[in-house]
């Protein structure tokens, strides 16, 4: 069982959709979870960190649950622009310096 | 620079060649990393350095691959005897230690733009 888990995708939505996209991790002791981007043919960068209490940064909607160990993370208001690979990162090292990637999930926001 | 600085942006060797790939973290950055991802995969972690401490190689695939820190700063990651299933982007990340920050900011990696092997 991989460690942390993302529904491939892709997922295509019209511009102005919502779309949320879920990912489960299976270290119970994991502290720190964040949200990367990836575009295509470019390197990973951080869209937004998760905190407990859950966290908004603009259109982006962040929850953590740790009961269930899933991350969530909500796109409102889709934009062409927010086309990428989203991918679900945890920390699974006790140090906290060890990051594990999901594998990605792939949005495609369609005119 | 302000970003992680990889060199070469691209390579192309002919299998069996040794290939040595660079990265330049963050000024400050005591934590480095190395990352493979291969044409539509997710990233597999290769080694990570941490200071002076034995830098963890948990992820190396086999014992042609091989990763220096030296001074605590620039990294070169060298594979030997190069093989065609050895062809991916080779991403190397920086980041300050959990230790020294916040909860809040903690573990944030820092991703250069990466090397595209191809091995012929």
């Amino acid at each position: 069982r991989k460690e942390v888990e993302q529904d491939p995708g892709p997922f295509n939505v019209p511009e102005g959709a919502t779309v949320a996209f879920n990912c489960t991790y299976s270290n119970s002791a994991s502290q720190s979870f964040f949200w990367y981007r990836q575009d295509c043919r470019k390197e990973p960068k951080l869209l937004m960190s998760v905190y407990s209490s859950g966290n908004e940064d603009g259109r982006f909607t962040a929850q953590l649950n740790r009961a269930s160990q899933y991350i969530s993370l909500l796109i409102r208001d889709s934009k062409l622009s927010d086309s990428a690979t989203y991918l679900c990162v945890v920390n699974e090292d006790n140090a906290g310096n060890m990051l594990t990637f999901g594998g990605g999930t792939r949005l495609m926001v369609k005119p | 620079g302000a970003g992680v600085s990889q060199s070469p942006s691209n390579k192309v060797t002919e299998k069996g060649k040794d290939v040595e790939l660079r990265c330049d973290p963050i000024s400050g950055h005591t934590a480095l990393y190395w990352y493979r991802q291969s044409l539509g995969q997710g990233l597999e972690f290769l080694i990570y350095f941490q200071g002076n401490s034995a830098p963890d190689k948990s992820g190396l695939p086999s014992d042609r691959f091989s990763a220096e820190r030296t001074g605590g700063s620039v990294s070169t990651l060298t594979i030997q005897r190069t093989q065609q299933e050895d062809s991916a982007v080779y991403l190397c990340a920086s980041s300050f230690p959990s230790d020294l920050l916040g909860n809040l900011a903690k573990n944030i990696q820092y991703f250069g733009a990466g090397t595209r092997l191809s091995v012929l």
